[in-house]
């Protein structure tokens, strides 16, 4: 069990570009999450997969935003046409299906800076 | 929809004093409350965890309560220490049929040597 792990873990791009991060998460961990967390607030959830089923989706997952996990291991979030908003820390977790005793393993996450 | 609201937002307090993080939640129908510790720049670290049906739980120096009815959750720290310092976060999984964290915005926590 080495966590979750997520590359890469700094990334600066100019407004406009295209980025992708990955997420690998506790193996046999079959939810994933994605969440993203700005300056001096908390994490917001994004989005989430059972397997590779993508289940739920928050309103700030904008059409700019997609996130697959195609083989129901890692996952991979992109942003298309990157804005100064998008600056952020992306964090991904992955968990077992547990109910009341769901844990959330969280990875160090990926800061992306948009100039 | 569920918000979670932590108090302080900023706390500075000489080494080894005892002290107390408060979280609140408006929706009582969770399955867990985890409380998080974040260093600046870093991921999150998970402190402790208290199902539904649980009032508290203990990891060494830190003891956390929760009281569903009242939409509360304490974290308290015993002798903290300047290694103490760090934003403290609190996370509800739920309601019922979801299964995201939302968060509060953390307290952030400075220990002074």
């Amino acid at each position: 069990d080495t966590g979750v792990s997520q590359n890469p873990r700094h990334k600066i791009t100019k407004r406009g570009q295209n980025v992708t991060f990955r997420c690998d998460p506790i193996s046999e961990h079959n939810r994933l999450y994605w969440y993203r967390q700005t300056l001096g607030q908390g994490p917001e959830f994004l989005t989430y997969f059972q397997n590779e089923a993508q289940l739920e989706k928050s309103r700030l997952l904008s059409d700019r935003f997609s996130a697959e996990r195609p083989k129901g291991s890692f996952s991979t979030l992109e942003i298309q046409r990157t804005e100064q908003g998008d600056s952020a820390m992306y964090l991904c977790a992955s968990s077992t299906t547990g109910g009341a005793g769901e844990t959330q393993y969280f990875g160090p996450g990926t800061r992306l800076l948009v100039l | 929809k569920q918000e979670v609201t932590q108090i302080p937002a900023a706390l500075s307090v000489p080494e080894g004093e005892n002290l107390v993080l408060n979280c609140s939640f408006t929706d009582s129908a969770i399955y867990n409350l985890q409380w998080f510790r974040q260093d600046p720049g870093k991921g999150l670290t998970s402190l402790l965890l208290i199902q539904s049906s649980q009032r508290e739980q203990t990891s060494g120096r830190l003891n956390a309560s929760l009281d569903k009815s009242s939409g509360r959750s304490t974290l308290y720290i015993a002798a903290s220490q300047p290694g103490d310092s760090a934003t403290y976060l609190c996370a509800v999984l739920g309601p019922s049929g979801t299964y995201k964290y939302i968060f509060g915005t953390g307290t952030r926590l400075k220990v002074l040597a």
